[in-house]
């Protein structure tokens, strides 16, 4: 069984800290993602990666870093939280097929709580 | 940019009845299309896709239909059971050369006993 695992299911940061939002795959998966996921909104991509060292922005990557030194482990950085990145912060990984698109497999989810 | 519109948002049947959520997509180069289900307090999970090159695609239960030239999709749940409450979610591929999805903004479906 594929496992996503992220470090925390609920965290509560103030305005102003660094936040490390750290997820984990044992799949050995090449794509590893981002997401924040909000009412109304679905899922927004913030990152992705598609090797070490490799990232590309997503849709929404303002206020947001992302670092990957090993396979499998990607890490979400938030520089200086603010209140509207408060959300429920979900990771995906996937694995890289040639021409095709492979399933994503998500982990539990952060919910972040800025204040 | 790619976007995909989903509706209803919320959908509640009774035990028995069938469901049916319906997605629609922009970027025709679009191919592949998969539903994820998301139970509550955990990460969505992966329930059936469906490639450009066939129109249906069934599982048991649960069957996906796609009309390319309309650019829209549809998830069909039949003999609905409270255990398929849950909030779906349908998803687009962004392009042939990525594997970056763009999810509509999901269904909240509840199966009332």
């Amino acid at each position: 069984d594929v496992k996503v695992t992220q470090s925390s299911r609920y965290l509560v940061k103030r305005t102003g800290e660094k936040v490390f939002l750290e997820c984990v795959q044992d799949m050995d998966h090449e794509n590893m993602f981002w997401y924040r996921q909000d009412p109304g909104l679905g899922l927004r991509l913030i990152y992705f990666s598609y090797d070490v060292k490799m990232k590309e922005k997503g849709d929404i990557p303002e206020g947001y870093s992302v670092s990957r030194e090993k396979k499998e482990r990607f890490s979400l950085i938030l520089e200086s939280a603010s209140t509207n990145q408060t959300s429920m912060y979900l990771c995906a990984s996937s694995l890289w097929s040639v021409g095709s698109t492979d399933t994503q497999y998500f982990g539990p989810g952060t919910r972040l709580t800025v204040l | 940019g790619e976007n995909v519109e989903q509706h209803p948002s919320t959908l509640s049947v009774q035990e028995g009845d069938s469901a049916v959520i319906k997605c629609t997509y922009s970027d025709s180069a679009s191919n592949y299309f998969p539903w994820y289900k998301q139970e509550l307090g955990k990460g969505p999970q992966l329930i059936i896709d469906i490639r450009s090159n066939v129109g249906e695609k069934k599982d048991q239960r649960i069957a996906v239909t796609l009309n390319k030239t309309a650019k829209h999709f549809s998830l069909h749940i039949t003999e609905t059971q409270p255990e398929d409450s849950a909030v779906y979610f349908c998803a687009a591929r962004a392009s042939q050369n990525t594997d970056k999805l763009i999810f509509g903004t999901g269904t909240r479906l509840q199966v009332f006993p």
